[in-house]
């Protein structure tokens, strides 16, 4: 089944303590992308990734840190997560950048105290 | 800035009643404005509209793009409890590969 996978699902952590979303798809899409949903605020790119070893920033990067070593994988990274970073991020991939539909993960809600 | 505003915020209808669905942007050099359905979890892609004036639709589902007054519309006809999610629009600029979100229309269909 074509899916994108998030792990967490749900994941409840500190401040300053390190840790890492994961994103994998099975379709062998080129271009994957991180957004954060919060209220009245709607769904904001992170950043996004066209390729291996191609990322760049969307329009709320800071804070945050991303991979792309392997075409599948497109791990988040909050070296430092701060209570502002509490919220609903999403994983989304799509064929090419030409292609413009996104599947999305199924969310990995955060909350940091 | 680039600018994505839906309306209304939030919609209550009953069953077999008919919703639009409004999306007002201003986004210069677009590719592409599309429409996604989220329940309770992830958004679900519905329709891609790239030219103006051309309806698309699926089922139940249509929607249009106006690129002069810079709206694109949502209708969902004979709506049904299953229909109830947000529904979120957004465009897709090549120049920065980004979607950018409207906050998103909450529509809740009673039976």
């Amino acid at each position: 089944e074509a899916q994108v996978t998030q792990n967490p699902r749900y994941l409840i952590t500190v401040t300053g303590k390190k840790l890492t979303v994961t994103c994998s798809q099975n379709m062998n899409h080129e271009y994957m992308s991180w957004y954060r949903q919060d209220p009245g605020l709607g769904l904001r790119q992170i950043y996004y990734s066209m390729n291996v070893e191609v990322t760049d920033k969307g329009d709320v990067p800071e804070g945050y840190k991303v991979s792309r070593k392997e075409k599948r994988n497109f791990p988040l990274i909050l070296e430092s997560p701060s209570p502002n970073q509490t919220s609903l991020y999403f994983c989304a991939s799509s064929l090419d950048r030409s292609r413009t539909e996104a599947f999305f993960g199924q969310g990995t809600r955060l909350t940091v105290v | 800035e680039d600018k994505v505003v839906q309306s209304p915020l939030s919609l209550v209808v009953h069953e077999g009643d008919t919703v639009t669905l409004n999306c007002s942007y201003e986004v210069t050099n677009f590719r592409s404005l599309l429409w996604y359905k989220q329940e309770k979890k992830a958004p679900t892609f519905l329709f891609m509209l790239t030219s103006s004036g051309i309806e698309k639709k699926s089922g139940r589902l249509s929607s249009i793009l106006d690129k002069k007054e810079l709206f694109s519309i949502l209708n969902i006809t004979a709506t049904q409890t299953g229909d109830s999610a947000v529904y979120l629009c957004a465009l897709f600029k090549a120049a920065g590969n980004k979607l950018t979100f409207g906050g998103g229309t909450r529509v809740l269909v009673k039976p």
